[in-house]
């Protein structure tokens, strides 16, 4: 298994506080990932890194930011948490999209009352 | 966003049954189609990575054949087992791109 670690893996936090999710790997891959998986939608994209301090937005970014300041580690930030960020966050990494799959996290609940 | 469209979205078949489900996507920039296994509680694992026309691939009692030109690639189960009750996610990757466009998925119940 790819060496990736989420934490926390559970949380439960109130409407308008700051929450840090933490996705670390070891597999040195160049490309992490930050989804979201909601009933109906599947897995969404909300960040992406592509080299250390190299971000970009995916197709559900409002509301979270993201920093890559060493290889190893993705944050995803959620500045003022609300209750539509209620969900489950998959962190992935990859070295090469073409080459190579991506490999997944074990996933983080978080739940914002 | 890119249409992926996934189906059928969910399917029941009975153990022993041979099963298949389609991805359809934008055969425009096309670079590669991926497709994810996904439990219940559990993280996606990648199946295959498919990038050539024609292509087909297979792993166990699970294949893949790709078509770029038309935009479609189907996934093939063989005598469906229980422990293959899974969600089947197809991501398409597209020329230029750095991210995956994942489908919804096809939730496949295998009734023993």
């Amino acid at each position: 298994d790819a060496g990736i670690t989420q934490s926390p893996r559970h949380k439960v936090t109130e409407t308008g506080t700051p929450v840090t999710l933490r996705c670390h790997q070891t597999e040195n891959h160049r490309y992490m990932y930050w989804y979201r998986q909601d009933p109906g939608h599947g897995l969404r994209l909300i960040h992406y890194s592509y080299g250390v301090k190299d971000t970009d937005k995916g197709e559900v970014s409002d509301g979270y930011s993201v920093s890559r300041s060493k290889t190893e580690d993705f944050l995803l930030t959620l500045e003022s948490a609300t209750s539509s960020q209620t969900s489950v966050y998959f962190c992935a990494i990859s070295e090469s999209l073409v080459r190579q799959e991506q490999f997944f996290g074990p996933g983080t609940r978080l739940t914002v009352l | 966003i890119l249409n992926v469209e996934q189906s059928p979205q969910s399917l029941h078949v009975q153990e022993g049954d041979s099963t298949n489900f389609t991805c359809s996507f934008p055969s425009s920039n096309f670079y590669a189609l991926h497709w994810y296994r996904w439990e219940t509680a559990k993280s996606p694992e990648a199946l295959f990575v498919m990038t050539l026309n024609g292509d087909e691939k297979k792993k166990g009692r699970i294949s893949a054949t790709l078509n770029t030109k038309e935009g479609y690639s189907y996934l093939y189960i063989k005598g469906s087992q229980p422990e293959d009750s899974a969600t089947y996610l197809c991501a398409l990757l597209q020329t230029g791109a750095n991210n995956l466009f994942f489908g919804t998925g096809t939730r496949l119940t295998v009734i023993p």
